[in-house]
Formats: structure tokens, sequence, C-alpha cells
């Protein structure tokens, strides 16, 4: 099966830093991929979509200015959370749509915990 | 806007019982239904699907069939494993590709 991975798989860090989250689609190749947030007990609340070489588009009340998304190949997606506070602590996953299937294959995901 | 409902759990079953687990859709089109699966400590995996009205998808046991009558998508298993515990969720996609999730079901299966 289509094969997603993400990376860092965890990370800390101090408030006011920036973190960056790759996403890489392994043995296919995504022109789309996704960026979910994901709180304890709840479901996926989807952030953004990202399109390779061009702009990201952001789900309403995602600021587009501290969750910054570069799709610069069709493997490759970051996120950026830039200056990170606290409650920017999250589990972050994501997903590359594999156009043959049109279905999306998710990433382990990034949990990050912001001192 | 799209939406999907599905039962809230945690639900609790012996080895060998039989599993439902609802879930229902609200949609303005035809969206294509997914059942994910997130086993502890990992990310999400794809299931099952179905794309049209009438379809069943199926996979290691687990069925499902897009019932655009009742806009259901119900997963059932006729008898669960241990290795069976996990979170599901449904999720609807229309044809953005977006995926609209349910809240997830965690699912505890008890030797």
């Amino acid at each position: 099966g289509a094969v997603v991975s993400q990376h860092p798989s965890w990370v800390i860090c101090k408030s006011g830093t920036s973190v960056k989250i790759e996403c890489r689609s392994l043995d296919f190749q995504a022109t789309t991929m996704f960026w979910y947030r994901q709180f304890p007990k709840q479901s996926l609340m989807l952030m953004a979509t990202s399109n390779e070489g061009s702009k990201a588009t952001y789900e309403q009340g995602v600021e587009k200015d501290k969750f910054l998304i570069n799709h610069a190949s069709l493997t490759l997606s970051t996120l950026t959370v830039t200056s990170a506070h606290p409650e920017d602590s999250s589990f972050y996953i994501c997903s590359a749509l594999q156009g043959s299937t049109d279905t999306q294959y998710f990433g382990p995901g990034t949990r990050l915990t912001v001192l | 806007g799209d939406s999907v409902t599905q039962m809230e759990g945690p639900v609790t079953l012996s080895e060998e019982a039989f599993l439902t687990i609802n879930c229902t859709y609200t949609a303005t089109g035809y969206p294509s239904l997914f059942w994910y699966v997130q086993y502890p400590g990992e990310g999400l995996q794809l299931l099952l699907k179905a794309t049209k009205a009438d379809d069943k998808g199926s996979n290691k046991g687990f069925e499902a069939t897009y019932r655009k009558e009742t806009t259901s998508f119900h997963l059932e298993k006729g008898s669960v494993q241990v290795s069976d515990s996990a979170v599901y969720f449904c999720a609807l996609s229309d044809r953005s590709e977006k995926l609209v999730f349910g809240k997830g079901t965690k699912l505890t299966v008890n030797p």
C-alpha cells in the first residue's frame, strides 16, 4: 500500500520558537496533501490543503501566517508552526492524495509540545 | 456543510462478538465514504471505502454498505478480535477531495 512518512514523530520546543514538520509520500507522487490537527479524544480537523507548486488553501479560522505550508515537490510538504505557543501543542497529521485511487493516505502524525 | 455523525463510544466487546458502529452523513452531493482505523500509537489507516450508492466496502472481515436512502455507512464485523481494538473514524469526501471525519469511536475488545 501507499506509504506516507512524517518527521519528526515528536518534538518539544520553547514558546516563541518555530517548528517544521515534514510530510513525505514515499512510493507515489502527490500533487495534493492535507494537514490536520487532532486534539485528544477528538476527531481530525482539517487545517489546510497543500497543492504542489501553488499556495496552500487554509480552512476558516486557521491562521496562514502562523501555520506556513510549503509543497515544493510532488513528494514533500512541510508545515511550519511559527512563534509557537502552548496552545499550539497538539497532534499534527498529514495525508497525501494518491490520484490513481482517489484515496488519502495518512502519515503517522507528529506530537508537538510547546513549553 | 457536509458532516458525519458516528456513534460515540467507547465500545467494549468480548472476543468473537458482533460489531456494529453506526455512521450517518449529510452531504449536498454524492460523496465517497470511508472508514479509517487508528491503532494505539499509530496513524490513520484506510480500512475500507465505497464510492457510490449500494457499494460494499470490505477488508479484514469488516464491511460497510453505502446506503443512499438512509445516508448511512455502518461498519460491521461478525467476530471481533483483541487486535481490532482501535479508534474507528467514519469519513466522507466530496468532489473537493477534502475529508470530513466523524468524531471517532473507540473499540476495546477483551479476551
